[in-house]
């Protein structure tokens, strides 16, 4: 699976767009790009997924860059419960594959 | 509800101690994985199984043992040879030919040794 990078933290105001980046240069043609979060002591939680087209569902958008090396997931209205640690993880869309987790950004959302 | 369960929520152990932990669901779900987080960490894959009486080793299985005696059921037993057992468990699901193929997760055990 290709490595991700991810900032560590930011912080984002109640109400407001948050936008999580995360590069993937390695990529490969048939890896997926999938979004996750965990909040504090519980299991995490699928977000969306996406290949080449931007993808939206009632949690967040993906924004998938045209040479799919980047690509940025956007919580269009943050609430103090989306404060979590969010992963983006690249892997191919194979049965039973696994998740491999890098450190992932931890997102304060500050009222 | 369909869901994964995890028991119990929270473990102690002795040193030199075996202990299992149980994941259950009832998703139908083909596929089962048990991950390992350690403080400010992310997720490691300790061992998977993708179908019934069949399993494999991830990242980091020494001293750890499964089984997959039912579709439903996926414990994980953590052996005295694991030298730093203390950590949060995770347990996911996934079906095995699916449109998303997303992981659906457990609430965790976070076991300690004492």
């Amino acid at each position: 699976d290709a490595k991700t990078t991810q900032p560590p933290s930011m912080d984002c105001a109640e109400g407001r767009a948050a936008n999580l980046p995360c590069n993937h240069s390695t990529i490969s043609g048939n890896e997926y790009v999938y979004w996750y979060r965990q909040i504090h002591s519980q299991g995490p939680q699928y977000i969306i997924h996406g290949l080449k087209n931007n993808e939206t569902n009632e949690m967040a958008s993906l924004i998938i860059t045209e040479d799919r090396k980047s690509s940025t997931l956007i919580l269009p209205h943050a609430t103090l419960r989306d404060t979590a640690v969010y992963y983006c993880i690249v892997r191919v869309r194979a049965a039973g594959n696994k998740l491999t987790f890098g450190g992932g950004t931890r997102v304060l959302v500050k009222p | 509800d369909g869901g994964i369960t995890q028991s119990p929520k929270y473990l102690f152990r002795k040193e030199g101690q075996n202990v299992t932990l149980s994941c259950e669901q009832n998703l139908n779900h083909d596929a089962m994985y048990w991950y390992r987080q350690d403080p400010g960490q992310g997720l490691r894959l300790i061992y998977y199984s993708q179908i019934v009486n069949d399993f494999q080793k991830g990242d980091i299985a020494e001293g750890y043992s499964v089984s997959r005696e039912k579709k439903e059921s996926f414990p994980l037993t953590v052996t005295s040879a694991q030298k730093n057992p203390t950590a949060f468990y995770l347990c996911a699901s996934s079906m095995r030919e699916s449109t998303y193929n997303e992981q659906f997760f457990g609430p965790g055990t976070r076991l300690t040794v004492l």
